[in-house]
């Protein structure tokens, strides 16, 4: 059974720092990894998504790096802004499944001014 | 809109009651995907559609929970008999078809029950 792990559970950082949330996984047959944002009492908000034969994709300010090998993804943040402050979860598609997300159970991320 | 949707966004329902929750994919996704959201426990993978067909239904909690959907276009997930361990963030996502997508989420429905 696939375990998606994310740590640290909850960070505080001061605006304007770089900052990386980590995300491993125990079973690296995968065919893609998504990253995902949730505000309080929202929805969930895509990222960005590695397929298994990628090594990185970015967006805008976002960068997020795919080691399938040793399980493991991060999630770079570049100068962090109080708008950054959410729950960052982190969630993997199964070779074995196809269709059912696997997710870890969040990072909780605060921006202070 | 672009997005997919969901209603209610809120529902408080009493033990022992049925409810309905619906929800409409972006148009033109014909995967579709229910998800359950609870304190502490993470987001944990319901039920799959593709079409209107329901490959895999190993994610319902138990026989209480069933979906549907009708048109390969709007889902209702049915549960009855509510217990307050239903209480939870029920998601919907959706998605073209094939493991190269992503699955884009609606806002969720907050269920209670007291």
């Amino acid at each position: 059974k696939q375990e998606v792990t994310q740590i640290p559970a909850a960070l505080s950082v001061p605006e304007g720092e770089n900052l990386v949330l980590n995300c491993s996984f125990t079973d690296s047959a995968i065919y893609n990894l998504q990253w995902f944002r949730q505000d309080p009492g929202k929805g969930l908000t895509s990222l960005l998504l590695i397929q298994s034969s990628q090594r990185e994709q970015t967006s805008g300010r976002l960068n997020a790096s795919l080691d399938k090998s040793s399980g493991r993804s991060t999630l770079y943040i570049a100068a962090s802004q109080p708008g950054d402050s959410a729950t960052y979860l982190c969630a993997v598609l199964n070779s074995n499944s196809g269709y059912a997300l696997n997710f870890g159970k969040g990072t909780s991320l605060l921006v202070t001014p | 809109g672009a997005g997919v949707s969901q209603s209610p966004s809120n529902k408080v329902t009493e033990k022992g009651k049925d409810v309905e929750l619906r929800c409409d994919p972006i148009s033109g996704h014909t995967a579709l995907y229910w998800y359950r959201q609870s304190l502490g426990q993470g987001l944990e993978f319901l039920i799959y559609f593709q079409g209107n067909s329901a490959p895999d239904k190993s994610g319902l909690p138990s026989d209480r929970f069933s979906a549907e959907r009708t048109g390969g276009s709007v889902s209702t997930l049915t549960i009855q008999r509510t217990q307050q361990e239903d209480s939870a963030v029920y998601l919907c996502a959706s998605s073209l078809a094939g493991q190269l997508y992503e699955q884009y989420f609606g806002p969720g429905t907050r269920l209670t029950v007291t």
